[in-house]
């Protein structure tokens, strides 16, 4: 079965950090990109990140609300996408969601709140 | 950024009547002989799942009921027999570049 499973979710202050690991099994993860995408309620979907494969050299894309707070990586030994965020701010409480490249297979979600 | 517009916001509709949800980027989508636009559907409870890709490609198991059409900048989704299973919110997609964005959303719902 092809799974993304995203965990690490929380409360954290503002100003605080926090890092989010999606699991993936199922599928060739070192052939695909993977993607971060956000949802809160007032603003509905935001992509916030990707990161290539090895073979694209990992290249990374971020949003600009998040572009210098927020860093994707991966580990293809693992399975595993991360998605590192710092500097964290009240709007940056949503569900974050890690995605295959081909946006067919989501995870479960793993929410963020962000308050003091 | 491109600029995604869908519209209606709202779609109250009776079961086995047709239903259509448009969508309108900012800039054409047609990069490469493909459109780069997708529509998702979020069920309640549940997180966003593919029905259509490259504008017209339905998503593996999605039902025949759903089409995609369009091109450029303008696109529709269509349902030609709406189910109770339907219901929920209507996304689509740019993905010709980054930033990907989505569309605000149109909310299906049973009359």
């Amino acid at each position: 079965e092809v799974k993304l499973v995203e965990s690490g979710g929380g409360l954290v202050q503002p100003g605080g950090s926090l890092k989010l690991s999606c699991a993936a099994s199922g599928f060739a993860f070192s052939a695909s990109a993977m993607h971060w995408v956000r949802q809160t309620s007032g603003t509905g979907l935001e992509w916030i990140a990707r990161i290539r494969t090895r073979v694209n050299r990992y290249v990374t894309a971020y949003a600009a609300s998040v572009e210098g707070r927020f860093t994707v990586s991966r580990d293809d030994s693992k399975n595993m996408v991360y998605l590192r965020m710092d500097s964290l701010r009240i709007e940056d409480t949503a569900v974050y969601y890690c995605i295959r490249q081909d946006f067919d297979v989501w995870g479960q979600g793993a929410l963020v709140a962000v308050s003091s | 950024d491109i600029v995604m517009t869908q519209s209606p916001l709202s779609l109250p509709v009776t079961p086995g009547e047709p239903a259509s949800i448009y969508c309108r980027s900012s800039q054409s989508l047609y990069s490469n002989g493909k459109n780069f636009l997708d529509w998702y559907l979020q069920k309640p409870g549940q997180s966003p799942q593919l029905l259509i890709y490259l504008g017209s490609n339905r998503a593996s198991g999605v039902p025949d009921r759903f089409t995609g059409s369009g091109s450029g900048t303008d696109f529709t989704l269509r349902i030609s027999r709406v189910e109770a299973e339907d219901v929920g919110v209507y996304y689509c997609m740019q993905a010709v570049q980054t930033p990907l964005t989505f569309g605000g959303g149109t909310r299906v719902e049973i009359k």
